[in-house]
């Protein structure tokens, strides 16, 4: 069964900072992982996905790489902001769970002024 | 696009009683997905459909829940009898189909069973 560990739970940060979430897997078997942003009392927001081909995804300020062979995953934020303040999940999509995502537990960014 | 909505958003009810929960996913996506959030297990995949027929239900907890997608823009969730342990945000999710494309949720309906 596929586990998804996210570390740190909870990070706090300066504002301008550059920082680093850590996601790992437990099953290397996976067509893609997506990084998610979650506000609170909303639902979530895909970020980047990347390919199980593929090493890395970039969208501005974020850069998500994959290690597939050692099961991990980083999400780069950079010059961080205190808009950048939310929880952030990975999820992995196994290649024999159909479509069926798994997600790891979250990190809560808060990036004060 | 008006993105994936959900209603309610807030639903209050009592123990015994019936819950209906909606969505209408993004025009075009053929895969929808019902998931529930709690602080204790974090997000669970209910069940999802693609092309309006339901494909994995294995996360459907118990027989008191039951979920349908008469057409491709609309679906339910549905739960009777209602317990307080169903307490939690439940999310509708739609994707189009292919195994690159990106995963958008709804924000959710927070259901209290008191």
């Amino acid at each position: 069964k596929q586990e998804v560990t996210q570390i740190p739970a909870a990070l706090s940060v300066p504002e301008g900072e550059n920082l680093v979430l850590n996601c790992s897997f437990t099953d290397s078997a996976i067509y893609n992982l997506q990084w998610f942003r979650q506000d609170p009392g909303k639902g979530l927001t895909s970020l980047l996905l990347i390919q199980s081909s593929q090493r890395e995804q970039t969208s501005g300020r974020l850069n998500a790489s994959l290690d597939k062979s050692s099961g991990r995953s980083t999400l780069y934020i950079a010059a961080s902001q205190p808009g950048d303040s939310a929880t952030y999940l990975c999820a992995v999509r196994g290649e024999t769970s159909g479509s069926r995502l798994t997600f790891g537990e979250g990190t809560q960014l808060t990036v004060n002024p | 696009d008006a993105g994936v909505i959900q209603s309610p958003r807030h639903e209050v009810t009592e123990m015994g009683q019936e819950v209906t929960l909606r969505c209408k996913p993004i025009s075009g996506h053929d895969y929808l997905f019902w998931y529930r959030q709690t602080m204790m297990r974090g997000l669970e995949l209910l069940i999802y459909f693609n092309n309006n027929v339901p494909i994995d239900d294995s996360g459907m907890p118990e027989d008191r829940f039951s979920a349908k997608m008469p057409n491709a823009s609309f679906s339910t969730l549905k739960i009777q009898p209602s317990e307080p342990r169903d307490s939690a945000v439940y999310f509708c999710a739609s994707r189009f189909g292919g195994w690159g494309e990106k995963l958008f949720f709804g924000s959710g309906t927070q259901l209290s069973v008191l």
